[in-house]
């Protein structure tokens, strides 16, 4: 398997611009997160998903932030409209539930680096 | 409310050297406890997990962890450190209820 695949690895754009985040998670998978990582923050978790139905998105910052899973094997993070503060890496992770129908191993992608000017 | 303590933000260690990676948990059962590491530039790794049975769970890259419940802590150790293992490392927690919840993380740093 390839992994929990993201994209753009990198992201530049200019404040007030709309950007969107993508993520594959690994094929079976059944729950994805978002999470975003900050030097002062670490890292927060945003939002998840279980069967593409969001089950928590209380870690979502604001109204500007949205997210979607419209099939298992996709899933955005739309900013619009970016701010500076809103500048760092975002991780999109994947699992498949262990025993006791908890959450198991977590597996990353290579996280998507966006930079708001 | 489930929480993960990482008391060390910044380690240093000799190449060679043994390592003790700190974390202690707040949690009023038995939790899922985890250990990632994360390579600059890199996502999140997996090196072990533990769920139940032995206290003591062996890893990837030679390393391994004890849950003590006594101490509410799961440290992180290593016998021998490489220059390879310079990462940040986290330690997190499964309460059933939510999915992880991540330490703040401890940055290792090796020096030869």
């Amino acid at each position: 398997d390839a992994g929990v695949i993201q994209s753009p690895r990198h992201e530049v754009t200019e404040m007030g611009q709309e950007v969107t985040l993508r993520c594959k998670p690994i094929s079976g998978h059944d729950y994805l997160f978002w999470y975003r990582q900050t030097m002062m923050r670490g890292l927060e978790l945003l939002i998840y998903f279980n069967n593409n139905v969001p089950i928590d998105d209380s870690g979502m910052p604001e109204d500007r932030f949205s997210a979607k899973m419209p099939n298992a094997s996709f899933s955005t993070l739309k900013i619009q409209p970016s701010e500076p503060r809103d500048s760092a890496v975002y991780f999109c992770a994947s699992s498949t539930p262990g025993n006791l129908a908890r959450t198991d191993t977590q597996y990353f992608g290579p996280g998507t680096r966006l930079t708001v000017l | 409310a489930q929480s993960v303590t990482q008391p060390d933000i910044h380690i240093t260690v000799s190449e060679g050297a043994s390592l003790e990676l700190r974390c202690n948990y707040s949690y009023g059962a038995t939790p899922y406890l985890f250990w990632y590491v994360q390579s600059p530039g890199q996502g999140l790794q997996l090196l072990l997990k533990y769920f139940s049975g032995d206290t003591l769970v062996q890893g990837i890259k030679g390393f391994e962890a004890e849950f003590k419940r006594s101490q509410s802590s799961f440290n992180l150790r290593k016998p021998s450190v490489h220059w390879s293992d310079a990462a940040e490392y986290f330690c997190a927690l499964d309460g059933g209820n939510t999915p992880l919840v991540f330490g703040k993380g401890t940055r290792l740093s090796v020096i030869a």
